[in-house]
């Protein structure tokens, strides 16, 4: 079935960096654009950013862009979130999800499926 | 960028029939996705474009759009459907997605 599986996750020091994987399954991983989501406990959803089926673009959310690089290797079926700099408010579980679209694939996009999501903690 | 403004709480009646609402500037150009979202589980889609459910998904759960605003409305709500609801959409950028506050749904 079609899967998503992070890891990578933890505590971490402000100022340190960590690298966050999404293993994905059952799917053709290299035709899909993907996306990292985080929640801060207890609050709502936040887009980080969106990387193209082949690499060939990513889009950040100002609150990351140029700390956070988003990637992939198709050849492994994963996806990357590299953080730098890290800071107290990127405390949150962080979610890889697909991006499907419909129509013109333009203004027409939804995420799904999702995976199960994995903890950062940025705390000295 | 751009803002999706969510009710962050409302409340419905088990089996009465309750409206979501998403309104942002973007959904004039972009159609909305919506979330389900359990405590401690991953959010799940439950509609997105004009009124597309999943599969899986109960012919309960129903969309709509107009103007600035989208809706996703629960005709004969069940405990189950007890849940954070978030909305999606591209923001007026186009490159760049945006979610809502998020709405906490409680089935009375």
């Amino acid at each position: 079935q079609v899967q998503l599986v992070e890891s990578g996750g933890g505590v971490v020091q402000p100022g340190r960096s960590l690298r966050l994987s999404c293993a994905a399954s059952g799917f053709t991983f290299s035709t899909y654009g993907m996306h990292w989501v985080r929640q801060a406990p207890g609050k709502g959803l936040e887009w980080v950013a969106v990387i193209w089926y082949d690499g060939s673009d990513q889009f950040y959310a100002d609150s990351v862009k140029g700390r956070f690089t988003i990637s992939r290797d198709n050849s492994k079926n994963t996806l990357y979130l590299q953080m730098n700099s890290l800071r107290a408010e990127d405390t949150a579980v962080y979610y890889c999800a697909r991006d499907l679209c419909g129509g013109n694939c333009y203004d027409e996009n939804w995420f799904d499926p999702w995976g199960q999501g994995t903890l950062v903690t940025v705390s000295s | 960028s751009s803002e999706l403004t969510q009710d962050p709480a409302v409340s419905v009646a088990l089996g009465q029939t309750v409206r979501i609402t998403c309104q942002g500037d973007s959904l004039r150009s972009f159609y909305a996705s919506w979330y389900q979202q359990k405590p401690g589980q991953a959010p799940v889609v439950v509609m997105y474009g004009k009124n597309n459910r999943p599969s899986g998904i109960p012919d309960r759960f129903s969309g709509s759009s107009s103007g600035n605003t989208a809706s996703l409305t629960i005709t004969g709500a069940q405990a189950e459907d007890e849940a954070d609801y978030h909305c999606n959409s591209r923001d007026s950028s186009g490159n760049h997605w945006v979610f809502g506050g998020g709405t906490k749904l409680t089935v009375l």
